[in-house]
């Protein structure tokens, strides 16, 4: 089965800092690998995708991605850190079961802190 | 706002009861899928429908159950509820599964389900 691990519980850095959220996957087959962002008492946001090509991806609000084949990774990172970034990160990657139709297996998720 | 609207927002009931939980999917999406999301489970894959069938299954309990209806909508039935099922309960919808889909999955804001 598909799986993805994110080392890090949580994340802190300041504002103004760069920031990188771990991700690395264990997949059989073409990765297909997505970032989502849970605010404070709202739903899942996506962020961005992985599905072919370029191996550096660029989401919503600043965020981009960085898929590393061979080191089976797919950091999450911004240049410059907001107070308003402060969220918990999920890393995803799609999962397909016998049936054929797929579906996304989460990681445990990452708190990421950003400090004034 | 991701399109997927799920009711109730918030839910508070007693052990032994059963609750229904709705969605409605984004414009145009044909699947629909339920996440459950808990302090020690995560976020974990319950089932998911495409065009009113289950297509794919997870770690749904046997007193769970779910169906999608021909305008699309779904709703999740959980029966004999336990405090442990208290969680966040996740919609989302997406274009179509297909086998090769690197299509987005779309979450909506989740029911907040406590029992006492």
């Amino acid at each position: 089965a598909q799986s993805v691990a994110q080392p890090e519980d949580q994340v802190n850095v300041a504002e103004g800092n760069p920031l990188t959220v771990k991700c690395t996957y264990s997949v059989s087959g073409n990765p297909y690998l997505f970032w989502y962002v849970q605010y404070p008492n709202r739903g899942l946001q996506f962020l961005l995708k992985y599905i072919t090509g370029d191996n550096l991806v660029k989401g919503s609000y600043g965020f981009e991605a960085e898929f590393n084949k061979s080191q089976t990774s797919f950091h999450l990172k911004k240049p410059s850190a907001l107070v308003s970034d402060s969220a918990l990160y999920f890393c995803a990657v799609r999962d397909l079961p016998s049936s054929g139709y797929s579906t996304l297996t989460f990681g445990k998720g990452t708190m990421l802190l950003v400090s004034p | 706002d991701s399109g997927v609207t799920q009711t109730p927002k918030h839910l508070i009931t007693a052990t032994g009861q059963r609750v229904t939980l709705r969605c409605s999917p984004r414009s145009g999406d044909l699947s629909v899928y339920w996440y459950q999301q808990s302090l020690d489970q995560g976020l974990q894959f319950l089932i998911q429908y495409y065009n009113g069938e289950e297509r794919a299954k997870g770690n749904i309990l046997e007193r769970f159950s779910a169906q999608q209806f021909p305008d699309l909508h779904s709703e999740l039935n959980l029966s004999s509820l336990e405090l442990g099922d208290s969680a966040l309960y996740f919609c989302a919808s997406s274009l179509s599964p297909g086998q090769d889909s690197g299509n987005t999955i779309y979450f909506g804001e989740g029911s907040w389900l406590t029992v006492v």
